[in-house]
């Protein structure tokens, strides 16, 4: 089984600049997560997905950054533009759960952006 | 508010001792707990679980301790492996809500 996919790796912007990211998850995961994890410290959740419809957005500084997920399949995170703050990895992580509790959490490689 | 709290960033353990990793929260909407492993340039992985209506849960050479009302988790690494050598990070989630709360981690070494 293919795990979640995510690109580009590695990306290095000036602030003020705009910059998107890619995620695909798992086959027929119904629920799709982005993380911000600043060195240091653990992931914490920006956004959640259920199917194509938002669930939690409370933490995702909205005037900056915005998601979403096409078809209820992948999905692109975008900063827009971009702070010094931002600098940081970006995972995206999908579970097969449609609801609440317990959900095993697949998580992809991750994005590292440094923002100079 | 870090509601989930890994007090330790770091540890050391000879090979094939026991290595014990730990784990505080603050929020006692909590009925879930999972501890995930993560290597260097990759995304975390899920190592093992346990629910707020059990005290152990054992998968193998890890054993997870649920103190509820100390509000206190651990894990148990026995014997350490050097391939163990990682970061761990504590999560929590609510029955009420669907986002992992994650702690700061614990950078383990293990060492030949």
């Amino acid at each position: 089984e293919a795990g979640v996919a995510q690109s580009p790796r590695y990306k290095i912007i000036e602030k003020r600049q705009s910059v998107a990211f890619w995620c695909n998850p798992i086959s027929g995961h119904a629920t799709l997560y982005w993380y911000q994890q600043i060195l240091g410290q653990g992931p914490k959740l920006l956004i959640q997905f259920q199917n194509n419809g938002v669930v939690d957005d409370s933490q995702l500084p909205k005037d900056r950054f915005s998601a979403e997920r096409l078809k209820g399949v992948d999905s692109t995170l975008k900063i827009q533009p971009a702070k010094l703050e931002d600098s940081a990895v970006y995972l995206c992580a999908s579970s097969p759960s449609s609801t609440g509790g317990f959900n095993e959490q697949f998580f992809g490689p991750g994005t590292r952006l440094t923002v100079l | 508010d870090q509601q989930v709290k890994q007090n330790s960033p770091s540890l050391s353990v000879q090979e094939g001792r026991i290595s014990i990793l730990n784990c505080d929260y603050t929020n006692s909407m909590f009925d879930y707990f999972l501890w995930y492993k993560k290597y260097p340039a990759e995304g975390p992985t899920f190592l093992i679980s346990i629910s707020s209506i059990k005290d152990k849960n054992e998968d193998g050479r890890f054993t997870v301790f649920l103190n509820k009302s100390a509000k206190h988790l651990s894990l148990h690494i026995v014997p350490s492996q050097p391939g163990d050598s990682a970061v761990y990070f504590c999560a929590a989630i609510a029955n009420s809500g669907y986002a992992l709360n994650f702690g700061k981690g614990t950078s383990l070494l293990v060492t030949p």
